[in-house]
């Protein structure tokens, strides 16, 4: 069992850029979410899907962030339109249950955007 | 919102010592927590946890206590060694997602 895989692993985008973030979950987790890290913080929500569907994108920014999480292939985060305040550390987490319990973190991509 | 927070943002430990690390929460909702260990450039390790029907739990070398009286968390981690250089996370949850602290530097002296 591999994990959770995230890639790509650093990413460097020029403001206006788009930057995409992928997630494999471990096998046999259905869950997925992800979260944000900037610098000496804590890692805050951003969104919980599952296959087809997001459940919950409270903690997600109203503009230029979507999520998807096809039937097959990886979960996606999408960033339009980079800016500086960006930057940060994206983890992904999956989870077999759709609750806490269980949940497993990728190593995350570092994002710059320059 | 609900947040989780804690009391110290660095902590040096002589190794060997014994290491504590504090946390409040302020979400009286919340009935699990989880302590994570995040080394540079590494996703956060699950540690230990703990439901809120108990007030503490041991693992190997790491004990978590809880009092939801004040809400308040703390991991203590027993003959701390070089490899516990790190900066550790307290989250909490009600649900199916987790609301972390800002985290504690942990740092080891030799």
């Amino acid at each position: 069992n591999a994990g959770v895989m995230q890639n790509p692993r650093h990413l460097v985008r020029r403001r206006g850029q788009e930057a995409r973030l992928r997630c494999s979950p471990m096998k046999g987790h259905s869950h997925v979410y992800w979260y944000r890290q900037l610098p000496e913080e804590g890692l805050k929500f951003m969104v919980y899907l599952q296959k087809e569907n997001i459940i919950d994108e409270s903690g997600m920014p109203k503009e230029r962030f979507s999520a998807e999480f096809p039937k097959e292939g990886p979960s996606i985060l999408r960033i339009q339109q980079v800016v500086r305040g960006d930057s940060a550390a994206y983890f992904c987490a999956s989870s077999p249950t759709g609750t806490v319990y269980g949940y497993t973190f990728g190593s995350g991509t570092r994002l710059t955007v320059v | 919102g609900e947040s989780v927070g804690l009391h110290l943002p660095t902590l040096s430990v002589q190794e060997g010592d014994n290491s504590i690390i504090n946390c409040a929460y302020s979400n009286s909702a919340s009935d699990y927590f989880i302590w994570y260990k995040q080394e540079s450039g590494k996703g956060p390790q699950f540690i230990i946890d703990i439901r809120s029907n108990m007030d503490k739990r041991q693992g190997q070398r790491v004990t978590v206590l809880l009092n939801k009286t004040v809400k308040h968390l703390s991991l203590q981690i027993a003959a701390t060694q070089p490899g516990d250089s790190a900066v550790y996370f307290c989250a909490e949850s009600g649900n199916e997602k987790l609301t972390f602290g800002t985290g504690t530097r942990l740092t080891i002296i030799p």
